[in-house]
């Protein structure tokens, strides 16, 4: 099975800042990667498909890149909205694994 | 507009079984491959199960093999998942998830909660 790992498990930073959260794979996954935003009490968001294509609707302060094994979410000017969990999920190959989430907090 | 709307959760025994349901609108089920998601409140998201447009091809998660079922009728656009042998630590939100192409993930339903406990 394919391990999704998520660099760091957790942030503080400020409306403004730029954030950056990492995500690998145990083996190569093409661009078969997806990012998901879940605030509490809610369902998950999805927000970057196939690694870098943003969903319709979503921010473009938000960006994806990589591909193999090594991707990136980047929120260019963090907003009061986007204090969430962030996940990643390969959907390269079954079983289609979760990271185990990024939490985006307040500092 | 794209809505997946799940039912069927609730308070189960240890041992029992319960069906889920996801009914879908605002698009053709049958072009679309379906997932079921999962989430232990306060934990991460876990997949556990993804079935083709029509059902030819089915994928289970080690911790649900044997035990849950994961079937469709596009005819009347749902999506169902029978679980048995059901155990405390199924207990979770599950969610009914779609996506544009192959197996990627777009579109969530607000999810239906499972609790197993006697």
């Amino acid at each position: 099975d394919i391990q999704m790992t998520q660099s760091p498990s957790s942030l503080s930073a400020s409306v403004g800042d730029r954030v950056t959260i990492t995500c690998r794979a145990s083996q190569g996954i093409g661009s078969n990667l997806a990012w998901f935003q879940q605030k509490p009490g809610n369902a998950p968001k999805s927000l970057i498909y196939a690694a870098s294509s943003l969903q319709s609707g979503v921010p473009p302060r938000f960006s994806g890149s990589g591909s193999g094994t090594d991707f990136t979410l980047t929120i260019s000017s963090l907003q009061p909205e986007d204090f969430a969990t962030y996940y990643c999920q390969q959907y390269n190959i079954s079983p289609f694994t979760f990271g185990p989430g990024t939490n985006v907090d307040f500092k | 507009e794209v809505q997946l709307v799940e039912s069927g959760g609730g308070l189960v025994k240890p041992g029992g079984s319960l069906r889920l349901s996801c009914a879908a609108s605002g698009f053709t089920l049958n072009n679309y491959i379906m997932n079921w998601v999962r989430q232990t409140p306060g934990k991460g998201l876990e997949w556990v199960s993804s079935i083709s447009n029509i059902g030819s091809y089915i994928y289970y998660a080690d911790s649900v093999k044997g035990r849950f079922t994961i079937s469709r009728d596009n005819s009347k656009n749902s999506l169902y998942f029978q679980m048995s042998s059901l155990r405390a630590e199924d207990t979770a939100i599950y969610y009914c998830a779609t996506g544009k192409g192959g197996y990627q993930i777009d579109y969530w339903g607000q999810g239906t909660l499972v609790t197993v406990s006697s």
